[in-house]
């Protein structure tokens, strides 16, 4: 089966604290890629990053960094010091190819608190 | 724009009328995929075009349910007689996928918000 679990549903951190989201995987593909999506509260998805399932290394972007061990099927995201501009749901997805098409599973979101 | 745009942004119906929702994809992208995000939840896959393939259409919920896109361009997506379970916000998203491609980012549209009443 194909699944993304995204077990908190909901964390509050204080602004400069560091929050890591979880996300947990399954796949039969051995060839598939994970993807983060930010969702403000304007809506609209913004894609933050895409990791392949061949590449292991641990990616950082200013404050944000990704943890991905196919060990454990998870691909973690971090944001250290956050601010209140953090505050957004995170979507976490799997592609993998079916019948010769592409499909997209999407956990169901962390919804990320920054308090001032 | 550069950006994958949907109208209207807000649609109200009332209950058993038939909706259109737009969607212009990223010029170039020939991939184009429609989702649903009920309040509070995750996004639901519904169809997915792909060039001039014939659509995936695995993910629409019921037959009152269909999609239409034009080459590599405008997609609609139409709800029959609505319901409303139908309340929810439609996102498109478009990448640049080929069959084959190794790589595939979606990019989505700001939504649009249903309301069923």
């Amino acid at each position: 089966a194909q699944k993304v679990t995204q077990a908190q549903t909901e964390i509050s951190v204080v602004e400069k604290e560091d929050v890591t989201l979880d996300c947990v995987y399954e796949t039969r593909d051995t060839t598939y890629y994970l993807f983060w999506y930010k969702q403000p509260p304007s809506g609209e998805l913004v894609f933050l990053i895409r990791r392949n399932s061949f590449d292991e290394q641990n990616e950082i972007s200013g404050r944000y960094s990704w943890n991905f061990q196919k060990s454990t099927s998870s691909f973690n995201f971090t944001i250290t010091a956050s601010q209140v501009v953090d505050s957004a749901v995170y979507f976490c997805a799997l592609r993998f190819t079916t019948s010769g098409t592409y499909k997209y599973i999407f956990g169901t979101g962390t919804r990320l608190k920054v308090l001032a | 724009g550069a950006g994958v745009s949907q109208s209207p942004s807000n649609k109200v119906t009332e209950k058993g009328k038939d909706v259109e929702l737009r969607c212009d994809p990223i010029s170039g992208h020939t991939a184009l995929y429609w989702y649903r995000q009920r309040l509070g939840q995750g996004l639901e896959f519904l169809i997915y075009f792909q060039g001039n393939s014939a659509p995936d259409k695995s993910g629409l919920p019921s037959d009152r349910f269909s999609a239409e896109r034009t080459g590599e361009s405008v997609s609609t997506l139409t709800i029959q007689r609505t319901q409303q379970e139908d309340s929810a916000v439609y996102l498109c998203a478009s990448s640049l996928a080929r069959r084959g491609s190794s790589t595939d980012t979606q990019y989505f549209g700001p939504g649009t918000r249903l309301t069923v009443l």
